[in-house]
């Protein structure tokens, strides 16, 4: 197993334009994440699905951010109508039911909105 | 008010030099106190995870130990590629997964 996967690794759109980012998780891990982070920050929770089901979701989340895990396998993460403040990486993350706690995160997309 | 606050913001130390990375929080019911190391243009790569008041952790040059309102990330005898930025995150009641995160502590280790 190679790790969690995510692409693309870099996405320059411009704005208004819609997205899609994918992210593959380890094979075996049910529960899959979506963060994003800015330059200088920590990550921010945006969502989290158990299997396919979308159990949590950030109240900062925008309606124009919608995530699936159709068959609870990978993951899309779509930003419709790209504003300049969506620029950020996002990160997928996935773990187990039960285990040691710790995520595992993929590389990340970064998004730049021109 | 932030719940994860990471000190300091930026830390530089000489090969050998040991030093200590601070985490504090402010969350009720802690589940789970976690630390990654993330260098530039990665995602975070984990480290531990602490959960209750007197647990501490070690993987090589690195210690971690948690109280009731804060962790520590003790490294001993640091080597350049330990330089990265060292980030605290907490998980926070029953039934939440989400990980709250502190900005991270950027180190760098001189030769």
């Amino acid at each position: 197993d190679t790790g969690v996967s995510q692409d693309p690794r870099h996405k320059i759109t411009k704005r208004g334009q819609n997205v899609t980012f994918r992210c593959d998780p380890i094979s075996e891990h049910n529960r899959l994440y979506w963060y994003r982070q800015t330059l200088g920050q920590g990550p921010e929770f945006l969502t989290y699905f158990q299997n396919e089901a979308q159990l949590e979701k950030s109240r900062l989340l925008s309606d124009r951010f919608s995530a699936e895990r159709p068959k609870g396998s990978f993951s899309t993460l779509e930003i419709q109508r790209t504003e300049q403040g969506d620029s950020a990486m996002y990160l997928c993350a996935s773990s187990l039911v039960r285990g040691s706690g710790g995520y595992t995160f993929g590389s990340g997309t970064r998004l730049t909105v021109v | 008010e932030d719940q994860v606050t990471q000190s300091p913001e930026a830390l530089r130390l000489q090969e050998g030099e040991s030093s200590s990375l601070n985490c504090s929080y402010t969350v009720s019911g802690l589940r789970g106190l976690f630390w990654y190391r993330q260098d530039p243009g990665k995602g975070p790569e984990f480290l531990f995870t602490l959960y209750s008041a007197g647990e501490e952790k070690e993987k090589e040059r690195l210690k971690a130990t948690l109280t009731k309102k804060e962790s520590f990330l003790h490294i001993t005898a640091p080597k350049p590629e330990d330089s990265a930025t060292y980030l605290c995150a907490v998980q926070e009641g029953a039934g939440s997964y989400q990980l709250t995160f502190g900005k991270g502590t950027k180190l760098s280790v001189i030769p």
